[in-house]
């Protein structure tokens, strides 16, 4: 059974500070890995997908690593922003699409 | 463009009320759908999904059930709602038959049993 650990479950940073943020999974065997953002009471934003033959994927000040030999991913923020607040999810795609979510990371950017 | 509409966007419920919770998308065909449960606290837990009309795999035991009563609509019921029922709730779904495909969320359910 597919297991997904997120690490640290909460951060606080001041604004302009880089971050990385930790997933872990217990099973190698997936498809691709996804970065979700939620804010409060609100769905989930696509961040970033890397497909299991990727390394990295990025986007504006996000870049996203995935090394899946050893069950890791990191995403990273470059120069937080107070707008970056929000809780970030990971999730694992494996067979039959099934997706594993993490418990998440809580981020608070301070001004 | 395919797009996902899930509607309540909140709902209150007294205990031992029923429930219905309705997801449809646009634009694609054929969509395998889910619906997940994130309960206060708790990470995203997947609760049902379909790869087709009528088809419905449950994945944890609950006081849920799902349907499908057309390709592009997926809906949760219950029939007497407990106080663990409460959460937010989301629909999704995927392009059928490609694993590396993702899923694509709506905005989710936010539902309050009192």
């Amino acid at each position: 059974k597919q297991e997904v650990t997120q690490i640290p479950a909460a951060l606080s940073v001041p604004e302009g500070e880089n971050l990385v943020l930790n997933c872990s999974f217990t099973d190698s065997a997936i498809y691709n890995l996804q970065w979700f953002r939620q804010d409060p009471g609100k769905g989930l934003t696509s961040l970033l997908l890397i497909q299991s033959s990727q390394r990295e994927q990025t986007s504006g000040r996000l870049n996203a690593s995935l090394d899946k030999s050893s069950g890791r991913s990191t995403l990273y923020i470059a120069a937080s922003q107070p707008g970056d607040s929000a809780t970030y999810l990971c999730a694992v795609q494996g067979g039959y699409q099934k997706v594993t979510f993490g418990t998440g990371t809580k981020l608070q950017v301070i001004p | 463009s395919q797009t996902i509409h899930q509607w309540p966007a909140t709902l209150v419920q007294p205990v031992g009320s029923p429930l219905s919770l309705e997801c449809t998308v646009e634009g694609t065909s054929n969509p395998n759908l889910y619906w997940y449960r994130q309960a206060a606290g708790r990470g995203l837990q997947l609760l049902f999904y379909s790869v087709g009309i009528g088809q419905i795999s449950s994945e944890v035991p609950q006081n849920l059930s799902a349907s499908r009563p057309q390709d592009r609509q997926f809906i949760l019921s219950s029939k007497k709602l407990l106080l663990s029922d409460s959460g937010f709730y989301l629909c999704a779904w995927s392009t059928p038959g490609h694993s590396n495909q993702p899923q694509h969320f709506g905005d989710g359910t936010r539902l309050s049993i009192l």
